[in-house]
């Protein structure tokens, strides 16, 4: 199974300021289709994961574009560029490039310094 | 719009069955897979498996077959998870996403094994 590893596990940050999480992964998650298959999820407090963003760097709709993504092969991050009271919650990078079974990292909790 | 809407809480005995459905909206529903997702009381999300809604062929991940069993009902575009014989270690919040990106989520239904 493809192991998902995240960095920082508690991230506190001053709103305004920016926040990466990074995510490693045991194994590329460069499918032989050519796509990266490695999502992003926000997990607020009380409420359902929601995908921010899908292979690598793609915002989902509605998802303000403070929020990016990149990375390549096995080595990923998410970027905050400037976090607000909202942001607060869990993140969670997943990976569905090597299935059954579908991982997840552990989850990085953000919070306000 | 898409929707996933889950059944409610329940608590059970252990030893007991539950069954968790999630009716989808908004989309044709055997055009994309659905997937459960299980997070036990302050800990992360594990994927359950997926069920594939056109021949209705299910993938377990490993920890969950045998007690586990996805099913579905297509006539009212909705995906069930049955687990039996419940233990105490079952109590957790059970999500079905659709689509293997899952993209999004139904609200949650809460599964409580307690004697």
């Amino acid at each position: 199974d493809v192991v998902m590893t995240q960095s920082p596990l508690s991230l506190p940050v001053t709103l305004g300021q920016p926040a990466s999480i990074s995510c490693r992964s045991s194994q590329s998650l460069v499918h032989s289709d050519g796509s990266t298959y490695l999502n992003w999820f926000q997990q607020r407090p009380g409420q359902s994961p929601r995908r921010l963003i899908y292979r690598v760097s793609n915002r989902d709709s509605g998802v303000p574009d403070r929020f990016s993504g990149s990375g390549s092969g096995t080595d990923f991050t998410l970027k905050i560029s400037r976090v607000e009271a909202e942001d607060v919650g869990v993140y969670y990078c997943m990976q569905v490039t090597h299935w059954p079974p579908v991982t997840f990292g552990g989850g990085t909790k953000v919070e306000i310094k | 719009q898409v929707q996933l809407v889950q059944s409610g809480s329940e608590l059970k005995k252990p030893g007991a069955s539950v069954k968790v459905s999630c009716k989808a909206s908004g989309y044709t529903f055997t055009s994309l897979v659905i997937n459960w997702v299980r997070q036990a009381p302050g800990q992360g999300l594990e994927w359950m498996g997926w069920i594939n809604t056109n021949t209705g062929n299910p993938t377990y991940a490993q920890g969950f077959t045998g007690r586990f069993v996805f099913s579905l009902d297509t006539s009212v575009s909705t995906a069930y998870l049955q687990i039996s014989s419940l233990k105490a270690e079952d109590t957790a919040v059970y999500y079905c996403a659709r689509e293997y990106g899952l993209d999004y989520w139904g609200q949650g239904t809460l599964v409580t094994v307690s004697s």
